[in-house]
């Protein structure tokens, strides 16, 4: 069974610092993967996927993320934190196939300090 | 373009009573999941829709079963509802040709007394 593992639950970094969220996934066929963003009490929205195009993959509020095969790694980072990047982040992970059913890392908390 | 929205955005049961949580997909999307996220906790699959029928089932017992409409709108009901149940509840929709990338709802917070 696939899985998706998050190195670090809760990741604390200054403001202007640089952002590396790490996340590894066990897979013998590169998925497809993802990075969502969940803020308090809401829903899971959509940072940045990789979907095969190519290695180094850009999103939304200045994030990126690379796809390292060798590794198994898809690490989000970030290169200068915001107040406003404070949030849960998700890693996900789908083969596709009969259906698209996504396995989520457990999260990494990312706290950003004045 | 609307988002995938969902209703209602809390509920408050008692255990043993059931409940139909409703979700209406983004224009265009004719695939639906929905995710059951206990606290503190990553997004767990439930099931998936496509155009009308089941096509993917994760690890949750029979209580929990689900409906997609003709216009792509969809239900989870959960019957007989036990204290485990109480998390927040997430869809998501996705496009043809695009079916892996999903975007979610903004949720149902269930709370089980």
């Amino acid at each position: 069974a696939q899985s998706v593992t998050q190195l670090g639950s809760h990741v604390s970094v200054s403001e202007g610092a640089l952002v590396l969220l790490r996340c590894n996934y066990s897979s013998s066929v590169p998925p497809y993967l993802f990075w969502y963003v969940q803020y308090p009490n809401q829903g899971l929205q959509l940072l940045l996927k990789y979907t095969s195009a190519a290695t180094l993959v850009k999103g939304i509020n200045g994030f990126e993320a690379e796809f390292k095969k060798s590794e198994t790694s898809f690490h989000l980072t970030k290169p200068s934190a915001h107040m406003s990047d404070a949030a849960e982040y998700f890693c996900a992970a789908t083969k596709g196939g009969s259906n698209y059913k996504l396995t989520f890392g457990k999260g990494t908390l990312l706290t950003v300090n004045p | 373009e609307t988002g995938v929205t969902q209703s209602p955005t809390h509920l408050i049961k008692t255990r043993g009573q059931q409940v139909t949580l409703r979700c209406s997909s983004q224009s265009g999307h004719n695939t639906v999941s929905w995710y059951q996220q206990a606290l503190g906790q990553g997004p767990q699959f439930i099931f998936q829709y496509y155009r009308e029928e089941e096509n993917g089932r994760g690890n949750f017992p029979p209580r929990f079963s689900g409906l997609q409409f003709p216009n792509y709108s969809s239900e989870l009901n959960v019957n007989a509802l036990e204290l485990d149940d109480s998390a927040l509840y997430l869809c998501a929709s996705s496009q043809p040709g695009t079916e892996e990338t999903q975007y979610f709802g903004p949720g149902t917070r269930l709370l089980v007394l």
